[in-house]
């Protein structure tokens, strides 16, 4: 499969933990993109990385999150002391530059749950 | 600020019942609205790119469209299997590039 994948599926957490996500793109794309998604809503966006260069965080995106993408291939979402509200799905999409038709691949997701 | 809404929130067909979905957006500066398709527990799945008003995108049973207010996204004679999350997306001048700003969906369900 030479889709975006992402791991792990699902995690559940207490409150407080940390957790991280792995996010291992389209292998020819250098653009990375992690999303967060809610329950009904669409997806928002957080981060976004060029090669390995973190180009643009959300104001979503508080200290207490943090995103690497240290050879400019695979990617990884900490969250550090979670809480509930950030119960959601966290997506990772890619796409190759020189394609600027708005066409990202998303992964399955991460699905975050904290108790 | 840029907005988008969807509507209808939820819409349920019989099979072969052709309806459209709306996408309303208030921006400044669209620089592209996409449609993406997402079925249940997984990632959304691009479908269309639209720049310009006046523009129209075909794919099997659906077609996009696009004024300078609103988006369509037509279905004709929609199958069972086109039953999922249709989300709408903009990238404008205050977004910058590389940020897409996705609506909330609407939910199909297409009955046999």
């Amino acid at each position: 499969d030479t889709g975006v994948s992402q791991d792990p599926r699902h995690k559940i957490t207490k409150r407080g933990q940390n957790v991280t996500f792995r996010c291992d793109p389209i292998s020819e794309h250098n653009r990375l993109y992690w999303y967060r998604q809610t329950l009904g809503q669409g997806p928002e966006f957080l981060t976004y990385f060029q090669n390995e260069a973190q180009l643009e965080k959300s104001r979503l995106l508080s200290d207490r999150f943090s995103a690497e993408r240290p050879k400019g291939s695979f990617s990884t979402l900490e969250i550090q002391r979670t809480e509930q509200g950030d119960s959601a799905m966290y997506l990772c999409a890619s796409s190759q530059t020189g394609t600027n038709t708005g066409e990202l691949f998303f992964g399955e997701g991460s699905r975050l749950t904290v108790l | 600020e840029d907005q988008v809404t969807q509507s209808p929130e939820a819409l349920r067909l019989q099979e072969g019942e052709s309806s459209s979905l709306n996408c309303s957006y208030t921006v400044s500066g669209l620089r592209g609205l996409f449609w993406y398709r997402q079925d249940p527990g997984k990632g959304p799945e691009f479908l269309f790119t639209l720049y310009s008003a006046g523009e129209e995108k075909e794919k099997e049973r659906l077609k996009a469209t696009l004024t300078k207010k609103e988006s369509f996204l037509h279905i004709t004679a929609p199958k069972p299997e086109d039953s999922a999350t249709y989300l709408c997306a903009v990238r404008t001048a205050n977004t910058g590039f590389q940020k897409l700003v996705f609506g909330t969906g609407t939910r199909l369900l297409v009955s046999p």
